[in-house]
């Protein structure tokens, strides 16, 4: 079975700085990828997802993540984070008709 | 247009008891899930539908669990004899599509549901 880890419980950053989530997934074919983010009272909304082709994928907000086959890593990033970027982001792994997700890295942001 | 919506948004009750957590999706979407998210995890798989039919249904944790969508549209995920461990949120989500991990998901608020 597949599975998605999530090293980092909380990360916390100032407004303005550089952020990156770790992931990492267990599959032995090419993954199907994706980045979720949860907000408060929302919805669980798609930031990016990977399936093939450029390994660089750009999401919304301002996101993007990268695929390392030779790390089994999909890092989601982002140059400069706003105060609305804290949430809840988690990376998940798709297995035929389900999605698996990890634990969750929850991010703070300072002002 | 209207997103996935899920009523009631919180529902409280005894252990032992009866719940039905229902789930409206997209308008269109043939294919609908369930999911569960326990305190500090991630959403976890339950059951999906395509259509009518529960196509895949690996991720009930036990036979008190069971979902129907009689029409294709609306959902319905009913826990009977529920004990404390149920306590959790219910997020259902849907897609336009044939359904299966490439489709994108879209999902709705969650029910939280709290077994005393």
């Amino acid at each position: 079975a597949q599975s998605v880890t999530q090293p980092d419980i909380h990360i916390t950053v100032s407004e303005g700085a550089s952020l990156e989530l770790r992931c990492n997934y267990s599959y032995g074919a090419t993954p199907y990828l994706f980045w979720y983010v949860q907000s408060p009272g929302q919805g669980l909304q798609l930031l990016l997802k990977y399936f093939s082709g450029d390994t660089l994928v750009q999401g919304i907000k301002g996101f993007e993540a990268e695929f390392k086959r030779s790390q089994s890593s999909f890092n989601l990033r982002k140059p400069s984070v706003h105060w609305s970027d804290a949430a809840e982001y988690f990376c998940a792994v798709g297995e035929n008709d389900k999605i698996i997700f990890g634990k969750g890295t929850r991010l703070h942001i300072l002002p | 247009g209207a997103g996935v919506s899920q009523t009631p948004s919180n529902k409280v009750t005894e252990k032992g008891k009866y719940v039905e957590l229902r789930c409206d999706p997209i308008s269109g979407h043939t294919a609908l899930y369930w999911y569960r998210q326990s305190l500090g995890q991630g959403p976890e798989f339950l059951i999906y539908f395509q259509g009518t039919g529960a196509a895949d249904d690996s991720g009930l944790p036990n036979d008190r669990f069971f979902a129907v969508r009689p029409e294709g549209s609306v959902s319905t995920l009913k826990i009977q004899r529920t004990e404390r461990g149920d306590s959790a949120v219910y997020l259902c989500a849907s897609s336009a599509n044939h359904g299966g991990s490439t489709d994108t998901q879209y999902f709705g608020p969650g029910t939280r549901l709290t077994v005393l």
